[in-house]
């Protein structure tokens, strides 16, 4: 069945370091992908998401890029701030049998000053 | 109300008790959905509902009941509470049909079963 692995956290960064969270998927077919970020306390909402090979999603200067090849959807921040501080979720959207969503384990970040 | 709201924000329960937690979007979408997230193992599915009347069974079902009256409420019931079952509830909700939806996540029911 579909699955979906990412990094296990806690990552911690200083302020404007660089960030990669692994991101690896496992679909039939060609599935939408996204990134989802939980901060302290709230729900999830959408970090960014690619719904083709080769598409970069991109927000708040974030990026991850659908690789096919790789079945990878890493996100990557060029300069980390402290209010970057959540839970990173990867997910996967299947296009067989109805559209539903596979999140990883999801990827903690704390950001130091 | 804007986008998907819960309640009650957090309950005590005791075990063997009935709850049922309520959710409700105004965005009129179609698909619903119910996760319960723990530590280390991320958001996992219990119950869906691709349009009003109809309902899923996700990934873990077992001890959990919905229903779909209309297209804005997706209750979720606990027939008879046991301590597994804390965890922290997230209803969400998409605009199903086409590939590539957001999901729009409420804040979350945070359940404690003793």
């Amino acid at each position: 069945g579909n699955s979906v692995t990412q990094m296990e956290g806690p990552v911690t960064l200083s302020e404007e370091a660089f960030l990669t969270i692994n991101c690896t998927y496992t679909a039939t077919g060609y599935p939408s992908l996204f990134w989802y970020v939980q901060y302290p306390g709230e729900g999830l909402q959408l970090l960014l998401k690619a719904t083709k090979a080769d598409d970069k999603g991109s927000n708040k200067g974030f990026e991850a890029t659908y690789r096919k090849e790789t079945t990878s959807f890493h996100l990557e921040k060029g300069s980390v701030q402290v209010s970057d501080s959540a839970v990173y979720f990867c997910a996967s959207e299947g296009n067989t049998g109805g559209f539903k969503t596979i999140f990883g384990a999801g990827t903690r970040l704390f950001v130091k000053a | 109300i804007a986008g998907i709201t819960q309640a009650p924000t957090s309950q005590i329960l005791a075990a063997g008790r009935r709850m049922t937690l309520r959710c409700t979007q105004d965005m009129r979408h179609n698909a619903m959905y119910w996760y319960r997230q723990d530590l280390g193992l991320g958001l996992r599915l219990i119950h869906y509902s691709n349009t009003a009347g109809t309902t899923g069974k996700g990934e873990v079902p077992d001890g959990y009941s919905v229903s779909r009256a209309n297209t804005d409420d997706f209750p979720l019931t606990l027939a008879s509470a046991v301590p597994s079952q804390t965890s922290v509830y997230f209803c969400a909700s998409s605009d199903s049909g086409r590939g590539g939806n957001e999901q729009f996540f409420g804040p979350g029911t945070r359940l404690t079963v003793l």
